[in-house]
């Protein structure tokens, strides 16, 4: 049972475009939303998070964007550049260890 | 420097033998977890805990055992090793409780079983 649904799998994004990652989830009970940065060979760095109680939260480039009715929330990022190419992961949790989407491979190129 | 360290970085062993992942932390974190991570699988939950002397099964636990004696260490046991158990390993950890709920994860250990 997938608990978090991450789209699209990979994603090819013109530098300075703007690249958007899709996730939703179907726990109600889940209240805290990150977004994990991996690079090749790497462990996943934490990004930014989200918790329920706001639409959106933005951090230099990245913004969250949190749909709580539609049990959806999305990444975007502005300006894309060559050094954000990595694999993204949503993620969520409640009472319970972290859950993760499969992830999204990003390649930005000039 | 503080965070998670793995090891070792690289293993390969062969079908039936058994060895140890260790995981550190100096964090002072009471979750610790461990993932594994396949191509297209994302991370997949094998064993947690939430403090020492407590664990419990994730998602993938057969063929895993775990045990927490002290706050710092979560060593991952591979009993009897079988080629679907190739995969890179990651530890993680974070506070159990607070706003900050993020997972500091390892640098991953690269296993493979032949």
């Amino acid at each position: 049972q997938q608990q978090v649904k991450q789209s699209p799998q990979s994603l090819i994004v013109q530098k300075g475009g703007i690249s958007i990652i899709n996730c939703a989830y179907e726990n109600t009970a889940f209240d805290y939303f990150p977004w994990y940065q991996q690079f090749p060979g790497k462990g996943p760095a934490l990004l930014i998070a989200i918790r329920p109680d706001v639409s959106e939260k933005k951090e230099g480039r990245f913004t969250i964007s949190f749909n709580k009715s539609a049990k959806q929330f999305s990444l975007h990022i502005m300006d894309s550049q060559p050094g954000d190419s990595a694999t993204y992961f949503c993620a969520a949790r409640g009472n319970t260890p972290l859950v993760f989407g499969k992830g999204t491979r990003l390649s930005v190129i000039a | 420097n503080a965070g998670v360290t793995q090891t070792p970085k690289f293993q390969v062993l062969k079908t039936g033998q058994s060895m140890t992942l260790q995981c550190a932390q100096d964090m002072n974190h009471e979750y610790m977890s461990w993932y594994r991570q396949d191509p297209g699988m994302g991370l997949r939950l094998i064993h947690y805990s939430v403090g020492a002397g407590i664990t419990d099964q994730g998602e993938v636990p057969n063929g895993y055992n775990v045990s927490r004696s002290t706050t710092e260490d979560f060593p991952l046991r591979l009993l009897s090793a079988a080629p679907s158990q190739t995969s890179v390993y990651f530890c993680a950890s974070s506070p159990l409780y607070g706003t900050g709920n993020g997972y500091t994860f390892g640098s991953g250990t690269r296993l493979t079983v032949v």
